[in-house]
This record gives C-alpha cells, structure tokens and sequence, in this order.
C-alpha cells in the first residue's frame, strides 16, 4: 500500500523565493495534517483538513504561510516569500475517519539560505 | 508551560536493560494518549495507544495515571534497534495531536 506520499523530499532556496510543498494523503483517509518539526520547537501542528475543508489553522506562523486541499487526494503548503527562519522539516500526515492515529509521510526538508 | 513534557535525554543504555521514560500533560481534558517512535531523519510512527488501564505490546508497556496528568513507556530488554527518539503524544477533544518534543534513546551493545 502507497502511504502518505510527500514531494519534493529536498528543497533548498534563495530568502524571497516561493516554496511550495506537495501532500498525497493515504486513500480513503479523509483528515490531513501538516506539520513542522525543528530542533528547538519540536513537531508543530500548522493547519488540518477534515474532509477538504481547513478546520484548525491557529498554527500558521504568519500570512506568508497557505495551505489548500482542492481534493481528497492533494494538498499543498505553500510559503510565499521563504525566509531563512523558515528551514525545518515539514511533514504532512493523514488519518482515517474517527481514527486518531496518524500516518505520516517522508517530509520535506526545507533549506531558505 | 508547555502542553506536553517530556525529559529530552538522551538516555544512553546497555542491550537487556530496562528503561522508563516519563511525560506529563496540561491539559486534564485530555481524551486519548499514544507513544509514536521517530528514527533519526525519519518520519513518526505510532509505536502504542495508551489506555487507562495500561497496556502491553511484547516488551513495551504504556501506562497512564490521569490524577496526576501522566504517561509513561517502559521498554524491557532493550535491543539496540530500539535506539530511537520517543514521542508523547496527547489528543484533546478534536483531531489535534499536540507532540512532545522527545527522548532520545541510545542503546549500547
């Protein structure tokens, strides 16, 4: 079974650039996470998705972070522009129906120099 | 104070030995409780539930004691692919999961 699957797996760009980071939850799972871990903070709840529709976004850092899911298959977060505080790995996780066990993808490891 | 605590470590311990590690939570209406396991540069992955009356998977028991607003995991005769950081996870009254930021475990041969 494909699980969550995450891309790119790599990023590594410019301060000011556009980063956009890509999410396709595990079929069927109808709740998507995306997450933000670093050394100091720890795994970090950003935004989650119930059925496509944002439910919790009190984790956004700020306006230069937006998440959207046009479907039950795909979710993008993106950072416009990226600031070198930005760099962490940004995981994405999705979990069945009153289910409370989440599956995570592979991440993405962010570099803004 | 943060939502959930646990000690960072690392916890540096021999192969068959036995280690415990603790995590407390703030919140008293807190509904469900896991430990998920993260391999270095790697993403999390449940390792066990945790229920009120505690509970054992093989060598790994999970215990929670909800007057005082803690959970534990005790893994007994360690093997050194338990090396790991170990993540306290604790569920509110939605979907949110609120992670610990987790101990890291080394174990020696």
């Amino acid at each position: 079974d494909a699980g969550v699957i995450q891309s790119p797996r790599h990023e590594v760009t410019e301060m000011g650039q556009e980063v956009t980071l890509r999410c396709k939850p595990i079929s069927g799972h109808n709740s998507l996470f995306w997450y933000r871990q670093t050394m100091m903070r720890g795994l970090e709840l950003l935004i989650y998705f119930n059925n496509n529709v944002p439910i919790d976004d009190s984790g956004m850092p700020e306006d230069r972070f937006s998440a959207k899911m046009p479907n039950a298959s795909f979710s993008t977060l993106k950072i416009q522009p990226s600031e070198p505080r930005d760099s962490a790995v940004y995981f994405c996780a999705s979990s069945p129906h009153s289910v409370y066990e989440q599956y995570f993808g592979p991440g993405t490891r962010l570099t803004v120099t | 104070r943060k939502e959930v605590e646990q000690d960072p470590g690392p916890f540096n311990v021999p192969e068959g030995a036995t280690v415990a590690f603790n995590c407390t939570y703030s919140n008293s209406a807190s509904q469900s409780f896991f430990w998920y396991r993260q391999d270095c540069r790697k993403e999390p992955k449940l390792l066990m539930s945790v229920y009120s009356s505690g509970n054992e998977d093989g060598r790994f028991t999970a215990q929670l004691n909800r007057a005082s607003q803690y959970i534990s995991l005790l893994i007994r005769d360690s093997k050194l692919s338990d090396s790991a950081t170990y993540l306290c996870v604790v569920r509110g009254g939605n979907e949110k999961l609120t992670f610990g930021t987790g101990t890291r475990l080394t174990i020696i041969p």
